[in-house]
């Protein structure tokens, strides 16, 4: 079956420091990638949807500036968490579209700010 | 807006028991329905989808499950669980088409006794 992954699978970084978090599709090709949220214990929620070569489209109460996302590649998207917070510490985890009717979860990062 | 309800927070059944896990939605449109199940370091793995046609799904693993638009449910079962079933069950609805960004439910945690 098709892969994703995510680099890092773990990060811990200070207070208004920023991070960056890396999807990759690395079997097939994706033009469109979505980022979650997950809390502990809680359910994912859909943060946003990016689209290669284009701006990613954000869901209502999402931080467009606070939560950067660049989908350069039809391999890559990356979401940076600017100036972080400990309110922002949570599981963040892409997946990849993959024809008309699927996609593919990667295996998260756990984001933990001091 | 679409939203996904699982009613169970836990589930506690014996190794080789028989398993329903329970997924309401509420969706203006037709569904497109999903299970996915999480285990930990490792990401959401795609149980089984409804798009359309027959009402009872099968997917991977042994699991099935059924639609009933009378109910708005899409309830998960499988007929004999085993130990390495257990892990966190989440149903979600797709927004416009099988690969649009996902709303999940909570999730269902399921716990096997020996």
């Amino acid at each position: 079956g098709a892969v994703v992954s995510q680099h890092p699978s773990w990060v811990i970084c200070k207070s208004g420091t920023s991070v960056k978090i890396e999807c990759r599709s690395l079997d097939f090709q994706a033009t469109t990638m979505f980022w979650y949220r997950q809390f502990p214990k809680q359910s994912l929620m859909l943060m946003a949807t990016s689209n290669e070569g284009s701006k990613a489209t954000y869901e209502q109460g999402v931080e467009k500036d606070k939560f950067l996302i660049n989908h350069a590649s039809l391999t890559l998207s990356t979401l940076t968490v600017t100036s972080a917070h400990p309110e922002d510490s949570s599981f963040y985890i892409c997946s990849a579209k993959f024809g008309q009717d699927t996609q593919y979860f990667g295996p998260g990062t756990r984001l933990t700010v001091l | 807006a679409q939203s996904v309800t699982q009613p169970d927070i836990h589930i506690t059944v014996s190794e080789g028991a028989s398993l329903e896990l329970r997924c309401n939605y509420s969706y203006g449109a037709t569904p497109y329905l999903f299970w996915y199940v999480q285990s930990p370091g490792q990401g959401l793995q795609l149980l089984l989808k409804y798009f359309s046609g027959d009402t009872l799904v099968q997917g991977i693993k042994g699991f099935e499950a059924e639609f009933k638009r009378s109910q708005s449910s899409f309830n998960l079962r499988k007929p004999s669980v085993h130990w390495s079933d257990a892990a966190e069950y989440f149903c979600a609805v797709g927004r416009g088409g099988g690969a649009d960004g996902l709303t999940f439910g909570k999730g269902t945690h399921l716990i096997i006794q020996p």
